[in-house]
């Protein structure tokens, strides 16, 4: 079955700086997608950036991109000048062919001004 | 604004009552999901449909039940609650194949149980 590990329940960054929040998942398919969700305090599920799996380049949007190793099965999250408006919860999931999506248990982010 | 609308955003009942949450699609998309969020706990997928038909079904209780009607709309019914499915519950939709779209969610309905 496939799943998705998200290691670092909390995290912490000083406004400006860099952070990186990793995401593991399991699985045996060659054809998939990945995807990180921000829940800001509002609890809205806010898309941040997506993955094909077939595609070598890594994704980017803006202050975010993404580190997507697919033999390590690593697809982790960099936000760069990291603001306070970052502070959230990031979930990292992963879409199977057969169209199910499955969350990781996701990583609180704290912004330190 | 995602285009997910859901209804009610907040409910209060009782033990042992029966609840309906409403989800209504984004503007043509055929597929429509279900999540329970506790809180401070991850997204628990319950159950899928697409063009009406169950798609995927995840770790749906039995005192619930969903269904997608011909207009695209889904209803998920919860019955018998109890203290425990007090919880935000989302209803999330995606175009039409490939399954690689995104799936864009609703704002979510707080379901609070007392």
């Amino acid at each position: 079955a496939q799943t998705v590990t998200q290691s670092q329940p909390e995290m912490s960054v000083q406004e400006a700086e860099t952070v990186t929040l990793s995401c593991t998942y399991d699985t045996s398919e060659s054809d998939y997608y990945l995807f990180w969700y921000k829940q800001p305090p509002s609890r809205q599920m806010i898309l941040v950036i997506r993955q094909e799996a077939y595609k070598q380049q890594n994704a980017t949007e803006n202050r975010f991109s993404v580190n997507f190793q697919k033999a390590a099965k690593s697809f982790s999250l960099k936000i760069s000048d990291s603001q306070l408006g970052d502070a959230a919860m990031y979930f990292c999931a992963y879409r199977t062919g057969g169209d199910k999506i499955i969350f990781g248990k996701g990583t609180r982010l704290h912004i330190l001004p | 604004d995602s285009g997910v609308t859901q209804t009610p955003k907040h409910l209060i009942t009782a033990t042992g009552q029966r609840v309906t949450l409403r989800c209504s699609p984004r503007s043509g998309d055929l597929s429509v999901y279900w999540y329970q969020q506790s809180l401070d706990q991850g997204l628990q997928f319950l159950i899928q449909y697409y063009n009406g038909e169950e798609r995927a079904k995840g770790n749906i209780l039995e005192r619930f039940s969903a269904q997608q009607f011909p207009d695209l709309h889904s209803e998920l019914n919860l019955s018998s609650l109890e203290l425990g499915d007090s919880a935000l519950y989302f209803c999330a939709s995606s175009p039409r194949e490939p399954s690689g779209n995104t799936i864009y969610f609703g704002e979510g309905s707080w379901l609070t149980v007392v």
